[in-house]
């Protein structure tokens, strides 16, 4: 059974920092591009970011570009997103999601629980 | 590249069919046959119904469907039930990073 599990959200002042980890299991890790997809409270799914299969290759949406970086670790099947210089409007659950078709960018299959990051002073 | 359209809302009685509506461009929606649906029930995480714009996962009732013509894709709910009541988002392959959502329906059932 394919399990996406995110971990590391929580509140963090503006201009804060914070890293999300995502364990995948139940699929070879290896052989998926992943994502980032983020939800504001009460609006609609984002695509933040994206990660090739080997990490060689990353998107990033603009509104993160040059904060954020998301890598992959496949020797421990974990994926990660690295926050900084967080901003309120960066309030929102973050979901791990992996892509359906193996190399991306196509529309993920598989979910996880998702993470709430809250940006307060 | 901008959302998909979808209707912000719709409603139907048990028993019904609804259909929702995902609105895009040739880029996008009409350019690929990689449309999927997801349903979001209030405080979880997006569940995959609909890939590949018709085909069904495991488990999803066939109550379910999918279709698209041209620009536009569209999931059909047929026998509605209560437990059906949820957010509905579609999704597409764009050809190039980042893949597209719609903006998402709410779907009531009465």
């Amino acid at each position: 059974e394919v399990q996406l599990e995110e971990s590391g959200g929580g509140l963090v002042q503006p201009g804060g920092s914070l890293r999300l980890s995502c364990a995948a299991s139940g699929f070879i890790f290896s052989n998926y591009a992943m994502y980032w997809v983020r939800q504001a409270p009460g609006k609609g799914l984002e695509h933040v970011s994206a990660i090739s299969l080997n990490g060689g290759s990353t998107y990033y949406a603009n509104s993160v570009k040059g904060r954020f970086t998301i890598s992959r670790d496949n020797s421990k099947n974990t994926l990660y997103l690295q926050m900084g210089s967080l901003r309120p409007e960066d309030m929102a659950v973050y979901y791990c999601a992996r892509d359906s078709h193996n190399s991306g960018p196509y529309p993920p299959d598989y979910w996880g629980q998702g993470t709430l990051v809250t940006v307060s002073s | 590249q901008s959302a998909l359209t979808q209707p912000r809302s719709v409603s139907g009685s048990p028993g019904q069919s609804v259909t929702i509506s995902c609105t895009g461009t040739n880029s996008d929606v009409g350019g690929y046959n990689y449309v999927s649906w997801y349903q979001q029930l209030p405080g979880k995480a997006p569940k995959l119904m609909i890939y590949d714009v018709s085909k069904r996962p495991s488990g999803v009732p066939d109550r379910f469907s999918g279709s698209k013509s041209g620009n536009t894709a569209s999931l059909t709910i047929s026998g509605l039930q209560a437990e059906d009541e949820a957010d509905y988002y579609c999704c597409s392959y764009p050809g190039s990073y980042p893949v597209i959502f719609g903006g998402g329906t709410k779907l009531t059932v009465l």
